[in-house]
């Protein structure tokens, strides 16, 4: 098993352009996550999904969103980036009884 | 005042010292996670534990659910226990979502 994948790992955007991030889970988990980590702040939850076809705000969902059209895959839209999205983006996945899998992070800088 | 508190912030120590990190929550949780993350590095998963001790090699979590504290400890420290130690909670229900804490930052020096 693969467990959780995202890609791209590295990406630069100039300010107003936008992009998809996309996480992968091979181990058939219900419910995956989009999470933001910056320095001092720790990680915060931008969406989450409870199945496929469902997607849900989390704490921080401005100027993101989410589609969830297959089960194993969770993508991050941003629409329009912003200097202040520049971020750590971690996707997770959980599977019933509670364990949460990390994939390896996106880190994205937008100038 | 956040529902997952860690403590202390940042703990440098010399490696063999014995470390303790503690964790106090203020809600009601099914499970706690302690995860683990290096500089620049992805999120590891250490321990899940709802009660009692866990050990594996030389971390150990405990958790008392009544004083809702948990600790991780390092015995015989290294510097490639260097890293952010992330402190995190399930709710009560499986839909919950997970809260965590800032992390503590531990340096090993050699």
């Amino acid at each position: 098993n693969a467990g959780v994948t995202q890609t791209p790992k590295f990406r630069v955007l100039k300010t107003g352009q936008s992009m998809t991030l996309l996480c992968a889970q091979d181990m058939n988990h219900e419910y995956m996550y989009w999470y933001r980590q910056d320095p001092g702040m720790g990680l915060r939850l931008i969406h989450y999904s409870v199945g496929e076809g469902t997607t849900a705000k989390g704490e921080v969902p401005d100027g993101y969103n989410v589609s969830r059209l297959k089960k194993q895959n969770f993508l991050l839209g941003l629409e329009s980036a912003a200097p202040s999205q520049t971020s750590v983006y971690f996707c997770a996945s959980k599977d019933r009884i509670y364990e949460q899998y990390f994939g390896p992070g996106t880190r994205l800088t937008v100038t | 005042k956040n529902e997952v508190e860690q403590s202390p912030q940042n703990l440098t120590a010399q490696e063999g010292e014995f470390i303790t990190i503690n964790c106090s929550y203020s809600v009601g949780i099914s499970a706690l996670h302690w995860l683990q993350q290096h500089p620049g590095g992805g999120i590891v998963s250490l321990f899940m534990l709802s009660s009692g001790k866990k050990k594996h090699g030389r971390l150990i979590a405990t958790i008392n659910i009544q004083e809702k504290h948990s600790s991780l400890h390092i015995t015989a420290s290294h510097p490639r226990d260097s890293a952010v130690y992330i402190c995190a909670v399930n709710g009560m229900n499986r839909d919950d979502k997970i809260i965590f804490g800032k992390g503590t930052r531990l340096h090993i020096l050699p």
